[in-house]
């Protein structure tokens, strides 16, 4: 298996158009997460799935932050507007359900 | 709130020495702790967990402690070698509560000078 594929790697927009960022987990793996990294706060939790369905999205900054998982192979975060302060990077990690959670190689988003 | 603390930024550490890395929690539902290890550019690798039922878990030069009581357990690297140079992160999840979401500490920077 490829690992968490993650697209793009950077991005690199103006305040308030839209982005989306792209994940491929694991085959098989029933758990799919969305972290953001920035040097402020770290690595924080934005959401997760188990099996296709959202089952915790407080870490979601914001309504501008919505996040789908159509099928069991893709998910996706976008932010709409985007603004200045979302640029940190993004990481998708997906686990089965007693495991430990692997990485995508993260996506640098910019918003200038 | 932080939940997972990792208090110290960083730590540099001479090659063949040990390097020993903190964490201390707070929330007692967290039953299930992970290390992994950063590069720039990189996502999180994983690095070594532990159940709640142990106190100690091994893996070639990587151990790690937890000490439930004090809600705080540890990295220890022996011997620490250059490569190890990375940002360390412990993670914590309650999965008696079927909360699988891993919370992060903010890492700690180990430096390993050859």
């Amino acid at each position: 298996d490829a690992g968490v594929i993650q697209s793009p790697r950077h991005e690199v927009t103006e305040m308030g158009q839209e982005v989306t960022l792209r994940c491929k987990p694991i085959s098989g793996h029933d758990y799919l997460f969305w972290y953001r990294q920035t040097m402020m706060r770290g690595l924080e939790l934005l959401i997760y799935f188990n099996n296709n369905v959202p089952i915790d999205d407080s870490g979601m900054p914001e309504d501008r932050f919505s996040a789908k998982m159509p099928n069991a192979s893709f998910s996706t975060l976008k932010i709409q507007p985007s603004e200045p302060r979302d640029s940190a990077v993004y990481f998708c990690a997906s686990s089965l359900e007693f495991g430990e959670a692997f990485f995508g190689q993260g996506t640098r988003l910019t918003v200038v | 709130d932080q939940q997972v603390k990792q208090n110290s930024p960083s730590l540099s550490v001479q090659e063949g020495r040990i390097s020993i890395l903190n964490c201390d929690y707070t929330n007692s539902m967290f039953d299930y702790f992970l290390w992994y290890k950063k590069y720039p550019a990189e996502g999180p690798t994983f690095l070594i967990s532990i159940s709640s039922i142990k106190d100690k878990n091994e893996d070639g030069r990587f151990t790690v402690f937890l000490n439930k009581s004090a809600k705080h357990l540890s990295l220890h690297i022996v011997p620490s070698q250059p490569g190890d140079s990375a940002v360390y992160f412990c993670a914590a999840s309650g999965r008696r509560d079927s909360s699988y979401k891993l919370i992060f500490g903010s890492g700690t920077r180990l430096l390993v000078r050859p």
